[in-house]
């Protein structure tokens, strides 16, 4: 079985222009995650899809950031514009479902750089 | 919001030495989760823990759950060099089935 995969592994910006990001979850998996660890701290929840629908987008931290995940698969992670404080690895998981916590199946990140 | 912190953020342990770290949350937790980082990889599931009080072992690492659903913690009976990591604990509060909260994390070193 397939794991998690992101795209790119790494991006390297100037502050202002736009990156976009791209999860594909594990195959069959309805519940789909962004996450955001900066500087090695805590990993910060940025928002959660179940299929194409946004079901929590409470840990956005502002409307630079869109998320999308058109037809209830891969889903995209646009910064536009990207500023300094936006560095940190994005993390994507996925999930089979949500009923009292199944395992969170995480990809390798997106480390992201804007200078 | 609910607050997941973590201590100590980090330990230098060396080989054959025990360790511990702990999750402690702001809020009532309906279960918890751990999770473990290795350098520059990404965060793989450990264990899950659902009831009050509850312990679980898998080998060297044995998990625990307070009795008010608000703490755990991770033990690890002498650490080996692949124990090195990041360990995080996650929990979903009582209020909010899908969000995932992760903690501060523990950052642990072994050296021979």
């Amino acid at each position: 079985e397939a794991g998690v995969t992101q795209f790119p592994s790494h991006s390297v910006i100037e502050k202002g222009q736009t990156v976009t990001l791209r999860c594909d979850p594990i195959s069959g998996h309805d519940n789909l995650y962004w996450y955001r660890r900066v500087m090695g701290k805590e990993i910060k929840f940025l928002l959660h899809f179940v299929k194409e629908s946004k079901q929590d987008e409470s840990g956005m931290p502002n409307n630079r950031f869109l998320a999308e995940r058109t037809g209830g698969t891969y889903s995209t992670l646009k910064v536009q514009p990207a500023e300094l404080e936006d560095s940190g690895v994005y993390f994507c998981a996925s999930s089979q479902g949500t009923a009292f916590g199944s395992p969170l199946h995480f990809g390798n990140g997106t480390r992201l750089t804007v200078t | 919001g609910q607050q997941v912190m973590q201590i100590p953020q980090y330990q230098h342990v060396q080989e054959g030495e025990d360790f511990t770290t702990y999750c402690n949350s702001s809020t009532t937790l309906s279960n918890i989760q751990w999770y473990k980082q290795r350098p520059g990889g990404h965060p793989v599931f450990l264990i899950q823990l659902v009831k009050s009080g509850e312990v679980k072992k898998q080998k060297r690492l044995t998990f625990q759950f307070g009795e008010a659903k608000k703490n755990s913690s991770l033990h690890i009976t002498a650490t080996q060099t692949t124990d090195v990591g990041t360990y995080f604990c996650a929990g979903r509060n009582t209020g909010t089935a899908s969000k995932l909260t992760f903690g501060t994390g523990t950052r642990l070193q072994v050296t021979l």
